[in-house]
């Protein structure tokens, strides 16, 4: 079993529309919790931490479930510019912060 | 502000031969962790430099090793390339107590032959 999971996608929607990304990890342990974002052979970017409390910037909303350990994100009012790969991440574990284990990435592709 | 910087963006090995690839950190950052990134899949995490040491490894064989010199700068060595080598060799930077937030460079993108 992989240690975070991603549907891969692609996810085509149209301009407008409201969109949803899901992941799981394997460790309970995991502390800290990430989106980033990738687009076409350029380099991963953080897009947002994810707390517990979940936490909203602007169109888009992560939330976090520690006992389901499940991860989304929301994405609103979709843009062109919104096309890319967002990659869920989390810590290894306890005693490994600095250690971060990326999903496959799920693929957005967001049409006029 | 310089952001984290890689060379070389591109270079052809072949099989069994040695690659070193370098990496710049963002200007402020003393730590370097390197990722691998196949065709398709999300960065694989190889290992950490913090302090010129090793801090953190993933499950890389030995043939994957590392510095970090004195101005937080670090190098990427792979000893005997093997064809499933072939892939994007990315270098992050961050500060000791925000390991969360990475700064990635553009890449090295190895491929073997």
């Amino acid at each position: 079993r992989k240690e975070v999971e991603q549907d891969p996608g692609p996810f085509n929607v149209p301009e407008g529309a409201t969109v949803a990304f899901n992941c799981t990890y394997s460790n309970s342990a995991s502390q800290s919790f990430f989106w980033y974002r990738q687009d076409c052979r350029k380099e991963p970017k953080l897009l947002m931490s994810v707390y517990s409390s979940g936490n909203e910037d602007g169109r888009f909303t992560a939330q976090l479930n520690r006992a389901s350990q499940y991860i989304s994100l929301l994405i609103r009012d979709s843009k062109l510019s919104d096309s890319a790969t967002y990659l869920c991440v989390v810590t290894a574990g306890s005693g490994n912060t600095g250690k971060l284990i990326f999903g496959q990435g799920t693929t957005l592709q967001v049409k006029p | 502000d310089a952001g984290v910087t890689q060379s070389p963006t591109h270079l052809i090995k072949t099989r069994g031969q040695q690659v070193t690839l370098r990496c710049s950190p963002k200007s402020g950052h003393d730590t370097v962790s390197w990722y691998q990134q196949a065709l398709g899949q999300g960065p694989q995490f190889i290992f950490q430099y913090y302090e010129e040491e090793e801090r953190q490894r993933g499950n890389f064989p030995d043939r994957f090793s590392g510095h970090q010199f004195p101005n937080y700068s670090s190098e990427l060595n792979v000893n005997a390339l093997l064809l499933g080598d072939s892939a994007l060799y990315l270098c992050a930077s961050s500060t000791g107590a925000n390991t969360g937030e990475l700064f990635f460079g553009e890449g090295s993108r190895l491929t073997v032959l």
